[in-house]
């Protein structure tokens, strides 16, 4: 089963603690991004990384950190420094055409108590 | 220059009626306009995308209208469905570089039977 795969689907994190939210891919797309969805609220866009072992800040990077050691992973780890992290985020891969759909994840949704 | 504008921001609709939602861009070096549908808790899902060099594509019950020179786009539902009530996201990015995709702020749908 081809897909996009994210784990917990719902986390729950007392404040000054970081954590890390898992996102796998068996898509073999080359590109991969994470979205912070608020209610009613668009996505809005943290980092994305075209190729391994290379990533950019999207638009609200602050308080996030990724890595992609493998071309099918891609973590994101919300650090304390996020002040308002309770949202609901997003993983998502495509190819690097522009055309390329994107394939989104079921989605984590994280609180902070 | 990169915004989406969406609207409305919410719509209610009966039962085979017409939903239709618009949006509009500023960027005129995007070409290339997907749609995205997002039921409640679930990633977001390609539902049908655009070029600029037609100004409609139709698929089943859903068509995009595309006015190149209004800088405008929008999505008609046709013979609405309750199962269609889902937050509809419309976007833009470019084909010619890799670039993001820019979203739309989301139009949420309720069809009512």
């Amino acid at each position: 089963d081809g897909g996009i795969t994210q784990s917990p689907k719902y986390l729950f994190r007392k404040e000054g603690q970081n954590v890390t939210l898992s996102c796998e891919q068996n898509l073999n797309h080359d590109a991969m991004y994470w979205y912070r969805q608020d209610p009613g609220q668009g996505l809005r866009l943290i980092y994305y990384s075209q190729i391994v072992n290379d990533f950019q800040k999207g638009d609200i990077a602050e308080g996030y950190s990724v890595s992609r050691e493998k071309k099918e992973s891609f973590p994101l780890t919300v650090t304390s420094a996020q002040k308002n992290p309770t949202a609901f985020y997003l993983c998502a891969s495509s190819g690097t055409q522009n055309t390329d759909t994107q394939y989104f994840g079921p989605g984590t949704r994280l609180t902070v108590l | 220059q990169q915004q989406v504008k969406q609207s409305p921001q919410s719509l209610i609709v009966q039962k085979g009626g017409i939903s239709i939602i618009n949006c509009a861009y500023e960027n005129t070096a995007f070409d290339y306009f997907p749609w995205y549908q997002q039921f409640p808790g679930k990633g977001p899902a390609l539902l049908i995308a655009i070029r600029p060099d037609v100004s409609e594509k139709k698929e089943g019950r859903f068509t995009i209208s595309f006015n190149k020179s209004a800088k405008q786009f929008s999505l008609h539902i046709m013979d609405s469905q309750p199962g269609d009530s889902a937050t509809y996201f419309c976007a833009a990015n470019r084909r010619t570089s890799y670039d993001k995709v820019i979203f739309g702020p989301g139009t949420s749908l309720s069809v009512i039977p």
